[in-house]
């Protein structure tokens, strides 16, 4: 398996355009994660999935955010109106749940980097 | 709420010294812990994961960690650290929240390895 796949790899873009990053995670993966990484606030989850539904999104920032998962083998991380603040490494994780059992460690893609000026 | 702690967020250490990074979580219920490593540039990659059993958990490069429910603790360690052990380090805790899984990282502690 080629792991979490994530796109684009860098985006460099201006205040107040939309942004769209995407994820595939690993294939027979039922729980898939996005989560922003920055030097001040270190690594937030901002939303997680499991069978393709929205289960946590208390971590999203405001309604600038959004995120969808129309598949099993697709999600899309999208900001609109970007800000500068935004400008962080965005990473998609997923794993596999058991139900009610153990949940297996996530794999990690290897990140976004945004920046918004 | 959970919570996880990291109490140590920057370790300098020489080579060949000893580590050990403290992780401690807030939670009641059965929990499923774990170290992720993140070196310069990189993205989380998987260190050690306990479940259940043997309380003495080994991963990759060396890397150990004991979990003591009675201190709600996972403290990573390694005998003698690399110039290459230069990481930051993140501890997570993964529990049972109405069915789910809710995961928690802790905050992080970047460790500087000194040739």
């Amino acid at each position: 398996d080629a792991g979490v796949i994530q796109s684009p790899r860098h985006e460099v873009t201006e205040m107040g355009q939309e942004v769209t990053l995407r994820c595939k995670p690993i294939s027979g993966h039922n729980s898939l994660f996005w989560y922003r990484q920055t030097m001040m606030r270190g690594l937030e989850l901002l939303i997680y999935f499991n069978n393709n539904v929205p289960i946590d999104d208390s971590g999203m920032p405001e309604d600038r955010f959004s995120a969808k998962m129309p598949n099993a083998s697709f999600s899309t991380l999208k900001i609109q109106p970007s800000e500068p603040r935004d400008s962080a490494v965005y990473f998609c994780a997923s794993s596999f749940s058991h139900g009610t059992g153990s949940y297996n460690e996530q794999f990690f893609g290897p990140g976004t980097r945004l920046t918004v000026l | 709420a959970q919570s996880v702690s990291q109490h140590n967020h920057h370790v300098i250490l020489s080579e060949a010294a000893s580590l050990e990074l403290g992780c401690n979580y807030s939670y009641g219920g059965t929990v499923n812990l774990f170290w992720y490593v993140q070196y310069p540039g990189q993205h989380l990659q998987l260190l050690l994961k306990y479940f259940s059993g043997d309380p003495l958990v080994k991963g990759i490069k060396g890397f150990e960690a004991e979990f003591i429910k009675s201190k709600f603790s996972f403290n990573l360690r390694k005998p003698s650290v690399q110039w290459s052990d230069t990481a930051e380090y993140f501890c997570a805790v993964t529990m049972n929240s109405g069915g789910y899984q809710k995961v928690t990282f802790g905050t992080g502690t970047k460790l500087q390895v000194i040739p």
